[in-house]
């Protein structure tokens, strides 16, 4: 069974600072996907930034980045040059890649952001 | 272009009653899926449709909770004899299944939610 886990229930960060946010999973699928995800209080969940297991380099998405490290299955967002529109929830979420029949994605509990101005 | 839209964002309905959340999903786009968020929690997954066929419904929590998408476009879920515990935030997400990447193929593209309050 997959599993995500955040640690940090909530977050600050000082606007134009950058910021991490963590995401560890397990897994013992050979290919997967990693997926973040932000919730605006407004409820809707805007896709962020993908990486793949088997990519080779980490993804990069305008302000955001994902620092993957396979060894230590963990797959944690970097903001940099926070906005105060940051402020949201903030979600890992994996897919896995391996089996037939298997399309859902498993989420983490999130992480709320706050942008200090 | 026209993201996912859900109706109504909001439904109140008693003990007992029965509701029917409507999601339509991106134009084009073979898959379908349902998750419910409890206040607090990540989306929990409830079921996936690839067209009209319900390939995977191991999610939903009780045989209250029904979901059809009979032309493999606009989808219904519906959930008889509500209870309490069945107040949520209800998430459809549609996704291409296709495409020249696996990113391109598998994200999953949310509507605004229906938040379902069961007194």
């Amino acid at each position: 069974a997959q599993k995500i886990t955040q640690t940090q229930p909530g977050m600050f960060v000082q606007e134009k600072e950058a910021v991490t946010l963590d995401c560890t999973y397990d897994t013992s699928d050979p290919s997967y996907g990693l997926f973040w995800y932000k919730q605006p209080s407004s409820g809707e969940m805007i896709f962020l930034i993908y990486q793949g297991s088997y990519d080779q380099q980490n993804a990069t998405e305008g302000r955001y980045s994902l620092n993957f490290q396979k060894a230590r299955k963990s797959a944690n967002l970097v903001i940099s040059a926070s906005q105060l529109g940051d402020s949201a929830m903030y979600f890992c979420a994996m897919r896995d890649l391996w089996r037939a029949g298997s399309y859902q994605l498993t989420f983490g509990k999130g992480t709320k952001l706050s942008v200090i101005p | 272009g026209a993201g996912v839209s859900q109706s109504p964002r909001y439904k109140v309905a008693k003990r007992g009653q029965d509701v029917a959340l409507r999601c339509d999903p991106i134009s084009g786009h073979v898959s379908l899926f349902w998750y419910q968020q409890a206040l607090g929690q990540g989306p929990e997954f409830l079921t996936y449709f690839q067209n009209e066929a319900q390939l995977d419904k191991s999610g939903l929590p009780s045989d209250r909770f029904f979901a059809e998408r009979p032309e493999g476009s606009v989808s219904t879920l519906k959930i008889q004899r509500t209870q309490q515990e069945d107040s949520a935030v209800y998430l459809c997400a549609s996704s291409p299944g296709q495409g020249a990447e696996v990113v391109d193929q598998e994200t999953q593209y949310f509507g605004p939610g229906t938040r379902l309050l069961v007194l």
